[in-house]
């Protein structure tokens, strides 16, 4: 297996513009998981879906962000407008119930 | 889920035993014990979890106290590839959870020749 996908791997944008991020879990894992890791925060979790359902976005910073995940094999996160405090590398995980989280490679956004 | 102390960094001759304490000291019955770590710009990667019962597997082995209240990570014969920050964190069982994870800030191993 390839393991967790994501794209791109480097995003850098001007202020204002839409950014999405792209990721591919693991085939038959049922939980998808988005995270933000940054040096002040660490690393925090964003959303989870479970099934394609979300079923916690606690965590999402705010209304500029939002998450999609239209079939098990394909979730989006985006941020519309983007700002220069959004700059983070943004991981997706996904999993099975009670097993292990496996993490993609990121995606490094910085927003100009 | 209970929250973790871990220790911010460690240092480690190449070669030795790496021993990375965790203290859980309000971990309940039904939660587990696991064990992640981030090299440098990577995504976190699975090393272990456990319940009670002490574990290994090919990375490493994990000590959990009997009270449960600690927990120490032992990384065998450390290398250079095993420098990376370290997280133990403490998960609820059973689907509830939703599988969730909360990292903490970790241990900075650093492993030298």
């Amino acid at each position: 297996d390839a393991g967790v996908i994501q794209s791109p791997r480097h995003e850098v944008t001007e202020m204002g513009q839409e950014v999405t991020l792209r990721c591919k879990p693991i085939s038959g894992h049922d939980y998808l998981f988005w995270y933000r890791q940054t040096m002040m925060r660490g690393l925090e979790l964003l959303i989870y879906f479970n099934n394609n359902v979300p079923i916690d976005d606690s965590g999402m910073p705010e209304d500029r962000f939002s998450a999609k995940m239209p079939n098990a094999s394909f979730s989006t996160l985006k941020i519309q407008p983007s700002e220069p405090r959004d700059s983070a590398v943004y991981f997706c995980a996904s999993t099975t119930v009670l097993g292990t989280q496996y993490f993609g490679p990121g995606t490094r956004l910085l927003v100009l | 889920d209970a929250k973790t102390t871990q220790p911010p960094s460690m240092d480690c001759a190449e070669g030795r035993a790496a021993n990375l304490p965790c203290n859980h000291s309000t971990i309940s019955g039904n939660e587990y014990v696991y064990w992640y770590r981030q090299i440098h710009s990577q995504g976190p990667q699975y090393i272990i979890h456990g319940l009670k019962n002490n574990e290994t597997n090919e990375m490493a082995s994990l000590i959990i106290t009997e009270d449960r209240k600690s927990s120490t990570l032992i990384l065998p014969h450390a290398t250079l590839r095993d420098t990376a920050v370290y997280y133990c964190i403490v998960r609820a069982g059973g689907r509830a959870s939703g599988s969730r994870l909360t990292f903490g800030e970790g241990t900075q191993l650093t492993v030298n020749p």
